[in-house]
């Protein structure tokens, strides 16, 4: 059974970097492709971006209105995903959730975890 | 663009059965898309993907009530049998070159 749990400060400060961590359990990180997405409070939902770590090749993609803060990377050896978002606002404020992406004809999410808030405040 | 469009809310009564739609932009008629469930205070779960020839594939241990349909540029997601944990937040999502894309959901309340 595949397991995501998210971890992460619940605060961070305005122009500070939000940094969070999702820790992949029940298969390897190797084996598929894997996205963050985050839902404001009371609105839907916001693809951030994927990484794909396949045969020792990782590779990136991110949503355009957030490509210049963004970095999603991989720790193999925690099977863990990371992700860091720079120069935070109050419109960052948000539940993030990490989710196995299946990729190619497949880039559904058929796993997520269970989110966890994080408050964008001085 | 590819975009998704949803109705914001729908309803229906207990023991019925609800047709959600999910419509693709215009030149993505042949999108495969996903349908995902967000009960109150929880996080999204992931409940099947609906190809453009009406073929679905269910995620894990995901009730028969749940189907899906396609029809042009709309998928379909079908709950027959309505029950009180039915009533939640659904979205459809898809994917292009390099991108995932969420449609704004649907909130469906059970009568």
């Amino acid at each position: 059974q595949v397991q995501l749990q998210e971890s992460g400060p619940g605060l961070v400060k305005p122009s500070e970097t939000l940094s969070l961590t999702c820790n992949v359990s029940g298969d390897s990180i190797s084996r598929y492709y894997w996205s963050w997405i985050r839902q404001p409070p009371g609105k839907g939902l916001e693809w951030i971006g994927w990484i794909a770590y396949i045969s020792d090749s990782g590779s990136t993609n991110y949503n355009p209105s957030l490509k210049s803060r963004v970095t999603i990377s991989v720790d193999t050896s925690k099977n863990q995903v990371s992700l860091k978002l720079s120069s935070v606002t109050a419109a960052d404020t948000a539940v993030y959730y990490c989710a196995r992406d299946g990729g190619g004809g497949h880039a559904y999410f058929d796993y997520w975890g269970q989110g966890t808030l994080v408050t964008v405040s001085s | 663009q590819l975009v998704l469009t949803q109705s914001p809310s729908a309803s229906a009564s207990l023991g019925a059965s609800v047709k959600l739609t999910c419509t693709l932009s215009s030149g993505h008629s042949t999108y495969a898309i996903a349908w995902h469930q967000q009960q109150p205070e929880k996080g999204p779960r992931y409940l099947m993907k609906v190809n453009s020839d009406g073929s679905h594939s269910k995620g894990d241990g995901i009730p028969d009530r749940f189907s899906g349909s396609s029809s042009g540029a709309e998928r379909y997601l079908t709950i027959s049998s309505l029950q009180s944990e039915d009533e939640a937040d659904y979205y459809c999502q898809t994917w292009g070159t390099g991108i995932r894309v969420f449609g704004g959901g649907t909130k469906l309340t059970v009568l």
